[in-house]
């Protein structure tokens, strides 16, 4: 079946200026996740959903980052007046959220957005 | 809170070569721990886990053991192939939520 889609693949903007970054999750998957993957690094986690609420939303970096999931399926990551150091890649994961940490995420190709 | 700290890369090893790739943690509780692979123009994707002390992942021919007395979950292979070479992270989860906790990545290059 369909994994996890992620668009756009790319973006480029400039500083200042509004982005949308748009997951597509595996259908059924309840839990979606938000992380981010800077150069060199690890993905570090951004947010979580479950069903349509934020769950924990204790990663975001600061108020200019907001996500949104309206009907428990895509979810849009919102970014404001955006600055050189948000350049990186946006990962997105959803699981089935059976009740366990143990359940297994599936990640997205991401997108990656580049902030000149 | 939560950590994961994993051997610096890069590693360079030759087809058939033994691998390991040491991976250490830090959380409260009982974490799930997992490794996950990315290759060159993919995606992350698992290649194994373990939920509670003791048990053993493997998959593909890679092994990893969670070990609580010594907080590790260090990724094995008896004979490693071009195939292989990929960026390898290791990564926990625990907690009400079960976001992942990222290792900073090894990068494993093998030469035929």
């Amino acid at each position: 079946g369909a994994g996890v889609s992620q668009t756009p693949s790319n973006k480029v903007t400039e500083k200042g200026k509004y982005v949308e970054l748009r997951c597509d999750p595996i259908s059924g998957h309840t839990a979606l996740y938000w992380y981010r993957q800077s150069l060199g690094q690890g993905p570090e986690f951004l947010i979580y959903f479950q069903g349509t609420g934020a769950a924990d939303d204790s990663g975001l970096p600061n108020d200019r980052f907001f996500a949104v999931r309206p009907e428990g399926s895509v979810s849009t990551l919102k970014i404001q007046r955006t600055e050189r150091g948000d350049s990186a890649v946006y990962l997105c994961a959803s699981s089935f959220q059976s009740g366990g940490p143990g359940d297994t995420q599936y990640f997205g190709p991401g997108t990656r957005l580049t902030v000149l | 809170g939560n950590s994961v700290t994993q051997m610096e890369g890069p590693v360079t090893l030759s087809e058939e070569a033994f691998l390991t790739i040491n991976c250490t943690y830090t959380a409260t509780g009982y974490p799930s721990l997992f490794w996950y692979v990315q290759y060159p123009g993919e995606g992350l994707q698992l290649l194994l886990k373990a939920t509670k002390a003791d048990d053993k992942g493997s998959n593909k021919g890679f092994e990893a053991t969670y070990r609580k007395e010594t907080t590790s979950f260090h990724l094995e292979k008896g004979s490693v192939q071009v195939s292989d070479s990929a960026v390898y992270f290791c990564a926990l989860s625990g907690g009400s939520n079960y976001k992942l906790t990222f290792g900073k990545g090894t990068l494993l290059t093998v030469n035929p």
